[in-house]
């Protein structure tokens, strides 16, 4: 059962335009989300976060928004450059019965901006 | 530069044969964390580990293992027992508090021969 998904497999922007990205969630215990962008052959980069007690961060041209009741987070970026083409990972965190804070990945999107 | 480093950046495994992937990280960091990625999907946890000589499964360990005798070492074995080792690995670290980012190595490719 995917606790975390991004329904969107790819998402096709031109450049100077707005990006918009989604995720949901299933468990009500995650407190922590985070973006990362992953290039080819790379490991992922982290991007942005937000907690659960708040609706809104931004960094820069990346906002993300969390919509707790619904479930739902979603990441813009504005403008959109070329340089932003790469997937991007929606992740969750809560504490697990281990005693530790895990990260449970979405699949991804990957997002091209058409110059 | 603190970071983590992951080698070899390409593996091949033959039939029947383990091999072990190197992460190794600078950032003084407590909590490593194993990841596979497969085409098309998110990543997945193999195993993780909170403290030096602790470690726990994670929701895909079963054909590999792993052993942490130094806080900046956490190296993965792909034991033979492991029938689709083919995969890009994931290497990554986590300082303390519930608000912080892992932070990854570049990955490993592993491929059969």
């Amino acid at each position: 059962d995917q606790q975390v998904k991004q329904n969107s497999p790819s998402l096709s922007v031109q450049e100077g335009r707005i990006s918009i990205l989604n995720c949901d969630y299933t468990n009500s215990m995650f407190d922590y989300f985070l973006w990362y962008k992953k290039y080819p052959a790379e490991g992922p980069t982290f991007l942005i976060s937000i907690s659960s007690i708040k609706d809104k961060n931004e960094d820069g041209r990346f906002t993300v928004f969390l919509n707790k009741s619904a479930k739902h987070l979603s990441l813009h970026i504005v403008p959109s450059q070329p340089g932003d083409s790469a997937v991007y990972f929606c992740a969750a965190s809560g504490f697990s019965g281990a005693g530790s804070y895990q990260l449970t990945f979405g699949k991804g999107t990957k997002l091209s901006v058409i110059p | 530069d603190g970071g983590i480093t992951q080698s070899p950046k390409y593996l091949f495994r033959k039939e029947g044969q383990n091999v072990t992937l190197s992460c190794e990280q600078n950032l003084n960091h407590d909590a490593m964390y194993w990841y596979r990625q497969d085409p098309g999907q998110g990543l997945r946890l193999i195993y993780y580990s909170q403290i030096v000589n602790d470690f726990q499964k994670g929701d895909i360990a079963e054909g590999y293992s792993v052993s942490r005798e130094k806080k900046e070492s956490f190296p993965l074995t792909v034991t033979s027992a492991q029938k689709n080792p083919t995969a890009f690995y994931l290497c990554a670290s986590v300082g303390q508090g519930w608000d912080q980012p892992q932070h990854f190595g570049d990955g490993t490719r592993l491929s059969i021969l």
